[in-house]
């Protein structure tokens, strides 16, 4: 059973605008969340976590929100930019959870100039 | 810089050969992690090991084994390959510790199996 949920296969924004993408997760016992990048025959890479005892991480153009009681979480791209067009994976995991993480089915986004 | 590498970016392989996937990571990493993916289905993990000679199952390990004797090298085998294994595999490798690291990832084989 799926654990982590990303529930848009794809979306579209115009440059320049708010990409918006979700996730959601059953396990309550996840307390560190991810969001990777993965372009096209390269492997995923880091791009920015955030901890259940926050419920928002910003770094440069990319904020993640936590809402814990509704155990969902968002990844902001703002403003969009076509080189951020690629497939997006967000990912769980906790202590508890031996470390091992638990991904997204994805999200491809492309940003149109 | 954390590298991950992998010993092939494409292979193909037929029905019933024995498949080596190599990875290798240079960041004294004690975790690494073998996943594959598939359209629809995101990353699965397959196997993951946090010490030398030490392995776990991850969500589908069927079909698969894995050898880790080398800190940074961590093998997946697929004992005798069905078309049902065709799929994109990554290797990534992360820090062990009571907090939780981000795992960091090779760039993929993709192996298709006739």
């Amino acid at each position: 059973d799926q654990q982590v949920k990303q529930n848009s296969p794809s979306l579209s924004v115009q440059e320049g605008r708010i990409s918006i993408l979700n996730c959601d997760y059953t396990n309550s016992m996840f307390d560190y969340f991810l969001w990777y990048k993965k372009y096209p025959a390269e492997g995923p890479t880091f791009l920015i976590s955030i901890s259940s005892i926050k419920d928002k991480n910003e770094d440069g153009r990319f904020t993640v929100f936590l809402n814990k009681s509704a155990k969902h979480l968002s990844l902001h791209i703002v403003p969009s930019q076509p080189g951020d067009s690629a497939v997006y994976f967000c990912a769980a995991s906790g202590v508890y959870t031996g470390n091992q993480f638990y991904f997204g089915t994805g999200t491809s986004l492309t940003v149109i100039p | 810089d954390v590298k991950v590498t992998q010993s092939s970016r494409y292979l193909v392989k037929r029905t019933g050969e024995k498949v080596f996937l190599e990875c290798v990571q240079d960041m004294d990493h004690e975790n690494m992690f073998w996943y594959r993916q598939d359209p629809g289905l995101g990353l699965r993990l397959i196997y993951f090991s946090y010490d030398v000679k030490m392995k776990e199952k991850g969500d589908i390990p069927e079909g698969y084994s894995v050898s880790r004797e080398k800190k940074e090298r961590f093998s997946l085998i697929l004992e005798s390959a069905s078309t049902n294994q065709t799929s994109m595999y990554l290797c990534a490798s992360s820090f062990l510790g009571q907090k939780v690291y981000e795992q960091y990832f090779g760039p993929g084989t993709r192996l298709t199996v006739t």
